[in-house]
């Protein structure tokens, strides 16, 4: 099975922009989680969506925001982008109800840089 | 602050030695996983752990899940500069709730 793929693999914004960032998940696998990598913070879950539906969020404010396609590809957005926004912004899929353990089977990220 | 505290931060030996990190946490998990991840790539899982007191060897690494499941720790024997990288513990908390450590980065001088 081909693993799990993220585009862009690099992007470099402004202040103020918006971004979209796109994955797609192991094929079968239904569960797409976000996270956010900083040197500082290390990595932070940003949300889980399985079926479509957020299922878990993290502590992140409402200007990152995500959604689930019907073929569990996932897209996650930052509006109003801040220079602390810059991050490796990581999927993870999962293959849920197979004794996965919570598994999470991970892209190679999009490295964002902000402005 | 994290909920999960992993220990050292940074760890730099020479090829062949041993070396232990630790993941603790005042919670219990109902799983806990490592991942190690190499510069400009996404973390690689490792191994998963269920069971308190579960010990797994993956060649020279070996994990331990604590017997009340709070805590783990992860041993290399003889160390390759091949293993260098950042070790990241993280641990489930219902259904698909994962929580990572900030990491170990190791590095294995040859």
């Amino acid at each position: 099975k081909a693993g799990v793929t993220q585009t862009p693999r690099y992007l470099i914004k402004t202040r103020g922009q918006q971004v979209t960032l796109s994955c797609s998940p192991i094929s079968g696998h239904r569960s797409v989680s976000w996270y956010q990598q900083t040197p500082g913070q290390g990595l932070q879950f940003l949300f889980e969506y399985f079926s479509e539906t957020q299922r878990n969020k993290g502590n992140f404010p409402g200007r990152f925001s995500g959604r689930q396609f019907s073929n569990s590809r996932s897209e996650m957005n930052v509006s109003t982008l801040e220079l602390g926004d810059s991050a490796l912004y990581l999927c993870a899929s999962n293959d849920i109800g197979q004794g996965s353990g919570n598994e999470q089977f991970f892209g190679p990220g999009t490295r964002l840089t902000v402005l | 602050t994290q909920l999960l505290e992993q220990s050292p931060q940074f760890l730099s030996i020479q090829e062949g030695e041993n070396l232990t990190v630790y993941c603790n946490s005042s919670s219990v998990f109902s799983s806990l996983q490592w991942y190690r991840q190499e510069p400009g790539e996404g973390p690689v899982l490792l191994v998963t752990v269920v069971t308190g007191g579960e010990v797994k060897k993956l060649k020279r690494l070996t994990f331990q899940f604590g017997d009340a499941r709070k805590d783990s720790s992860l041993h290399i024997t003889a160390a390759q500069p091949g293993d260098t990288g950042l070790y990241l513990c993280a641990g489930g908390y219902n259904n698909n709730d994962m929580r990572f450590g900030a990491g170990t980065r190791l590095t294995v001088k040859p």
